[in-house]
């Protein structure tokens, strides 16, 4: 069966560096989203990415993220300057048409990000 | 912001008896009510789900009900196995809304 793919699968990076969590979505998929979990609460949607902008994005998902396809086949995640607070497994998803009634998100097993 | 909750963090079931898993929610516009399962260190995978205009859907072992005025829904497992062990999350998402909404999950641990 097809699958989400996330690399890498834990990222440990200091405070105020950047970093960049990589997605390859299900291939026929057109809808990417990604989503995180902070350990112990739950998971929490941050932005759907749709026909190569976003579309729709959550509170959490300020100026300090930003989404891009850059090829047919990667999806990314680019947190600018790193809090302490963004540390969470983050999960990439992707699904074949818009809306969950047509057909349901597929999860990556996520990237683990530890902000020191 | 607790629009989906799930008010028991863990159960216990003997192998081969019913689990019931309960969730209950406060946003009259959520329309589309979906369950994932989670393994440690894999995502969540998708389960079963119900629109609101049902009340119940089922597939193999696992059945979804759906209590609309009560903003109730719940999961039936049976026979419950081994394998289904795992943190069960119950989410929703309303009409022409992208966005998924959790619950915190229930760990479900089956007794052989």
């Amino acid at each position: 069966e097809p699958e989400v793919t996330q690399t890498p699968s834990h990222q440990v990076t200091q405070m105020g560096q950047e970093v960049i969590l990589r997605c390859v979505p299900i291939s026929n998929h057109l809808y990417f989203y990604w989503y995180r979990q902070i350990l112990g609460q739950k998971v929490e949607f941050l932005v759907s990415f749709y026909n190569n902008e976003i579309s729709e994005k959550s509170e959490i998902f300020d100026d300090q993220f930003s989404v891009e396809r850059p090829d047919g086949s990667n999806f990314t995640l680019k947190i600018r300057s790193t809090k302490l607070e963004d540390s969470a497994m983050y999960f990439c998803a992707s699904s074949e048409a818009r809306g969950q009634g047509n057909s349901p998100l597929h999860f990556g097993n996520g990237t683990r990000l530890t902000v020191t | 912001d607790q629009q989906v909750k799930q008010n028991s963090p863990s159960l216990s079931v003997q192998e081969g008896r019913i689990s019931i898993l309960n969730c209950d929610y406060t946003n009259s516009m959520f329309d589309y009510f979906l369950w994932y399962k989670k393994y440690p260190a894999e995502g969540p995978t998708f389960l079963i789900s119900i629109s609101s205009i049902k009340d119940k859907n089922e597939d193999g072992r696992f059945t979804v009900f759906l209590n609309k005025s009560a903003k109730h829904l719940s999961l039936h497992i049976v026979p419950s196995q081994p394998g289904d062990s795992a943190v069960y999350f119950c989410a929703a998402s309303a009409y022409g809304n992208e966005k998924l909404t959790f619950g915190t999950g229930t760990r479900l641990t089956i007794i052989p």
